[in-house]
């Protein structure tokens, strides 16, 4: 069964720091690995998708990586804002079946002024 | 504008009266799904639905039904709630899983005493 992990569970940096969010996954038959934000009481905004195909998508500030080989995913954030605070999830479609996501647990984000 | 909308936001009920969240989208998705989040757990799948009369069961089935008579819809339904389905639910469609993307529902967050 696939799991997803996250690391770190909470983040906390000052304003204009570039960071890195970690997702790995135990299973590398994926179809796909998406990234998400969830603001507190509020559902979850789709960021980015990468394909099992591709290496990397690129959205404004916010870059994806995927390396299925080792299990892991990356999420890279430059020039923090107060204003990207929130829980970022990251989840695995597959291999089980392509309708199965698998979620982690997420990291929380806070960025300071 | 392209949306899942899921009603009510808010629910607080009693155990055994039997409810329904709805959930509607409004982009032609084929594929639907019904998700819990609780706090140390993550989100975990209760059941999907590959399209209209198509439904399979998630991680977390036990306590939920569901049915997909339209394309459009996709209720959950508690037949007899317990207090341990007290959680935050979102609804997600996509086009196709595994290689679009999920459009999220703002989630609704059930209480059941």
């Amino acid at each position: 069964k696939q799991e997803v992990t996250q690391i770190p569970a909470a983040l906390s940096v000052p304003e204009g720091e570039n960071l890195v969010l970690n997702c790995s996954f135990t299973d590398s038959a994926i179809y796909n690995l998406q990234w998400f934000r969830q603001d507190p009481g509020k559902g979850l905004t789709s960021l980015l998708l990468i394909q099992s195909s591709q290496r990397e998508q690129t959205s404004g500030r916010l870059n994806a990586s995927l390396d299925k080989s080792s299990g892991r995913s990356t999420l890279y954030i430059a020039a923090s804002q107060p204003g990207d605070s929130a829980t970022y999830l990251c989840a695995a479609s597959g291999p089980s079946g392509y309708s199965t996501l698998t979620f982690g647990k997420g990291t929380m984000l806070l960025v300071s002024p | 504008e392209a949306q899942v909308t899921q009603n009510p936001r808010y629910l607080i009920t009693v155990t055994g009266k039997k409810l329904t969240v709805t959930c509607s989208q409004n982009m032609n998705h084929e594929y639907m799904s019904w998700y819990r989040q609780d706090p140390g757990l993550g989100l975990r799948q209760i059941y999907y639905s590959m399209n209209v009369e198509v439904t399979d069961k998630g991680d977390v089935p036990e306590g939920y039904k569901v049915s997909r008579k339209e394309k459009r819809n996709f209720p959950l339904i508690l037949e007899s709630p317990s207090p341990n389905q007290t959680s935050l639910y979102f609804c997600a469609s996509t086009v196709s899983p595994g290689h679009y993307g999920y459009t999220f529902g703002s989630g609704t967050r059930l209480t059941v005493v």
